[in-house]
Order: structure tokens, then C-alpha cells, then sequence
């Protein structure tokens, strides 16, 4: 079955650095999408992003977040400067037009 | 704005114990529904979804859901658990808007099954 690879798997950074998450879409979508669950709450939707724009964004995704498709493959999520509460689960997904979402299996990101 | 109630937070079993997750919704259109499933460590995997038809729908590992339209539930239902059930499971509601979906997810329930 295809998959959603995320990398890396955990990542840990400091307070105030940059920090850019990575996901490999399954290659025949055209949708692609970032969500976030912090430990013990539900998952919430961040972003989503298609033909090359943001469709869609959540309150969440301020302008320290950014997302963006370097090249055919790729599609990362970029913190810019991280704070304490950013630490959660990321995960990115990716669909085709009118199917269901395929879900990564996720980077934890913890903020020290 | 679409919303997703589960009820229970934390469920434990024994095995071969008959499991019923509750998920009721609020969306003002059409619906597409899902249950969603994460095994400790792993990343969310699709167990089942409804888009129309047959409102009992089957998924893997032997669980279904039961779309209830009159009450805006989906329910997640499995007969006998085992002990590999062990995990979270999250229903969710799917909405489209010009052709990317936006997928909101319930609270989750935690399951545990107790050999």
C-alpha cells in the first residue's frame, strides 16, 4: 500500500531555533496537508495545500509556521522560530481529489 | 463548522469482550465519516470509512461502523477484541471544499484489552 513518509521521526530542538519537518506525499497526489496533536488533545488540522498555494490554514499556523514544495517530491513544514508549545506531533497527509486522506506516521517535535 | 464527539476517553477490555466506541458529529452537509486508528508508536491508519450507501460499513481487523443518520452517529463496533486492538482510535468527519478535504478528528478513545 502507498505511504506517507515523514522524517525524522523525533526531532528535538531549543527554544527560538528554526526547525523544517519533511514529508514524502504519495507520488500521484496533488493535495497535501499538515496536522498537529499535542499530547493527551486531538488531532487539528493546519494546513493545506495545493497547485502550489495554501488552500486552506487554521488559526494555528501563524506566520511562524510555513509550508512549502521545494521540488516534485517534497513537501516540508517550517517553524521559524520554536516556542515551548509548539512540541506535538506532526503529521502530513496527502489525497487525491475527492478521496480519502493518507496519513504520515507523524515527527515528534519536542521543544527543550 | 463541523464537530466530532467521542465519548469515551478510556475503555479497557478484557479479551473477547464486545467493544462499542461512540462518535456523533455535527456537519451541515453532505458527510463523508471515518474511523481512524493509531497503535502506540505508529502513525494513524485508516480502519474504515463511510462515503454513502449500505450505512454498516466493514473495515480491517474484523470492526464496522453503523451511520445512523437520525441520530448523527457512527458508532465503531467489534464483536471479540484481542489484545493487538490495544490502541487509539479517533472518528472523524471529512469535508471538501474545491477539491482538498479537511478532515476533523474527535478527541480519540484510548483502548486497552486486557489479555
Amino acid at each position: 500500500e502507498p505511504e506517507v513518509t515523514q522524517t525524522p521521526s523525533h526531532q528535538v530542538t531549543q527554544m527560538g531555533q528554526e526547525v523544517i519537518l519533511r514529508c514524502v506525499p504519495i507520488s500521484n497526489h496533488l493535495y497535501f496537508y499538515w496536522y498537529r496533536q499535542i499530547l493527551g488533545q486531538k488531532v487539528e488540522f493546519l494546513v493545506s495545500f495545493y497547485n502550489n498555494e495554501i488552500s486552506e490554514k487554521s488559526e494555528i499556523f501563524d506566520d511562524q509556521f510555513s509550508v512549502e514544495r521545494p521540488d516534485g517530491s517534497n513537501f516540508t513544514l517550517k517553524i521559524r522560530s520554536t516556542k515551548l508549545e509548539d512540541s506535538a506531533m506532526y503529521f502530513c497527509a496527502s489525497s487525491e481529489r475527492g478521496q480519502y486522506t493518507f496519513f504520515g506516521q507523524g515527527t515528534r517535535l519536542t521543544v527543550v | 463548522a463541523q464537530s466530532v464527539s467521542q465519548h469515551n476517553h478510556h475503555v479497557i477490555l478484557s479479551e473477547a469482550a464486545s467493544l462499542e466506541l461512540g462518535c456523533n458529529y455535527s456537519y451541515g452537509g453532505t458527510v463523508n465519516l471515518f474511523w481512524y486508528v493509531q497503535y502506540p508508536g505508529q502513525h494513524l491508519q485508516l480502519l474504515l470509512k463511510y462515503f454513502s450507501g449500505d450505512p454498516l460499513v466493514k473495515g480491517i481487523k474484523g470492526f464496522e461502523a453503523e451511520f445512523i443518520k437520525s441520530k448523527f452517529s457512527f458508532n465503531l463496533r467489534k464483536p471479540s477484541v484481542q489484545w493487538s486492538d490495544t490502541a487509539e482510535y479517533f472518528c472523524a468527519v471529512n469535508s471538501y471544499s474545491g477539491g482538498y478535504q479537511k478532515v476533523t478528528f474527535g478527541t480519540g478513545t484510548k483502548l486497552q484489552v486486557i489479555p
